[in-house]
């Protein structure tokens, strides 16, 4: 499976913008980038998913380097909800659709 | 409804104990998921149902027996537990049930059942 590495902690002050990054040099062309966090005491929920394009959604905005070998989630205006650990997970639909395997992702603090 | 909902939230058992850990979603979901996460750590996966079949299962111990009666319920049946088997259980949902199904769609987590074998 390709992996993914992100640093293991990040702070944020209140209202600025975070971007975290995420390395999958030996991602596959079938692989879809997602990304999902963990708030303190609840399941993972899902934030942002993309392949080849950037994306937006309410959450969040996904910037994926051209040659796809890394991405960064980008939160525009941190806010104390959303301290959290943000997991980098990449899934290849063509063969094993199903199989997330979560990296050790980030634990975001965020600073009043 | 886009809740994963998990029972019970919190289980005490003995090591010569047999409990169940359940998971119900009626998202309409064709594939479920159970993962195990130990405190400051990832999620790991264990297994996998697709379609009412199991399709992985991340040779997990056989005292851990997961079992899908139908599509929108999971269990996780428990047996001869060892105290490091104390962890979060989670369940997760998604809509696709293969790889080739559609477009990636999102897992769905529920909150968790926690265990705590002594």
């Amino acid at each position: 499976d390709a992996k993914t590495t992100q640093p293991n902690s990040m702070e944020s002050n209140e209202e600025e913008p975070v971007h975290l990054p995420c390395n999958h040099s030996t991602i596959s062309g079938t692989d879809y980038i997602h990304w999902y966090r963990q708030l303190p005491s609840q399941g993972p929920e899902y934030v942002i998913h993309g392949l080849t394009s950037n994306v937006n959604n309410r959450m969040a905005s996904l910037a994926i380097a051209e040659d796809r070998k890394s991405s960064t989630l980008i939160l525009h205006r941190a806010t104390l909800r959303d301290a959290a650990v943000y997991y980098c997970i990449l899934r290849d639909v063509m063969n094993t659709g199903n199989q997330f395997y979560f990296g050790t992702g980030t634990s975001l603090t965020v600073i009043p | 409804d886009t809740e994963v909902t998990q029972t019970p939230k919190h289980l005490v058992m003995g090591m010569t104990n047999k409990k169940s850990l359940k998971c119900e979603q009626h998202m309409g979901h064709r594939a479920m998921y159970w993962y195990k996460q130990k405190a400051k750590k990832p999620p790991e996966l264990m297994f996998v149902y697709s379609y009412e079949k199991l399709s992985i299962n991340e040779s997990v111990p056989s005292r851990f027996s997961p079992e899908c009666p139908n599509s929108s319920l999971l269990n996780l049946h428990l047996h001869a537990l060892q105290p490091e088997d104390s962890a979060l259980y989670l369940c997760a949902s998604s809509q696709d049930g293969s790889p080739r199904d559609q477009a990636p769609g999102e897992l769905f987590f529920g909150e968790g059942s926690r265990l705590t074998v002594l």
